[in-house]
């Protein structure tokens, strides 16, 4: 059973600072991460992908990979008001039968 | 269509009927995904299909409920004989292919059995 873990939150963060967001994933075989984000009521939107080790920069936005220890994070710079929603993590381990698997979401509040 | 298209986007029923649900995914995407939201919870995966097959069903949480999608377009997911632990926010998404591409949500149809 693979397994996507996230702290449930809620994170709260001033605005202006960096907001950290991170996920922890059970299946070696992971291929792809994704970073969705979803307003209340809203449907998840994709925000970031990152296949291979390191960091992908996009705007304000980082992801972090470390396959080796099996963790991949989020960075918001700057952090606005707007960015205020739940963040979800989701892999990808290939082969189609379940799709992505996404964790539960951390809950983040920037605090004007 | 531009987007992920679901359709009714709320839907009351009384408990033991019958609801089917609609999705419409982003032309030329083969890939078609339905999901399961329930409040305050994360995503369940139900069923995916590659154009119009769904390769493995076991997603399904029971025999009451059914999916399929004609051709690489429309996709219905049915819910027989409704009960209030099938209320919840059912997702579709759809993506180019099924690899590691990341999907697109439709709005999703937010389901209650009353």
């Amino acid at each position: 059973q693979k397994e996507v873990e996230q702290n449930s939150g809620p994170l709260s963060v001033p605005e202006g600072a960096i907001a950290s967001l991170n996920c922890t994933y059970s299946d070696r075989g992971s291929q792809s991460f994704f970073w969705y984000r979803q307003y209340s009521g809203k449907s998840p939107e994709l925000i970031m992908s990152i296949y291979s080790n390191g960091d992908k920069e996009d705007g304000r936005f980082t992801a972090q990979l470390n396959k080796a220890s099996q963790y991949v994070s989020l960075l918001i710079r700057d952090s606005q008001p707007s960015d205020s929603a739940t963040y979800l993590c989701a892999e990808y381990s290939g082969g189609g039968a379940d799709g992505l698997t996404f964790g539960k979401g951390t809950h983040l509040i920037i605090q004007p | 269509g531009a987007g992920v298209s679901q359709s009714p986007s709320n839907k009351v029923t009384e408990k033991g009927k019958d609801v089917e649900l609609r999705c419409d995914p982003i032309s030329g995407h083969t890939a078609l995904y339905w999901y399961r939201q329930r409040l305050g919870q994360g995503l369940e995966f139900l069923i995916y299909f590659q154009g119009n097959s769904a390769p493995d069903k076991s997603g399904l949480p029971s025999d009451r409920f059914s999916a399929e999608r004609t051709g690489e377009s429309v996709s219905t997911l049915t819910i027989q004989r409704t009960q209030q632990e099938d209320s919840a926010v059912y997702l579709c998404a759809s993506s180019p292919a099924v690899q590691a591409y990341g999907y697109t949500f439709g709005s999703g149809t937010r389901l209650t059995v009353v």
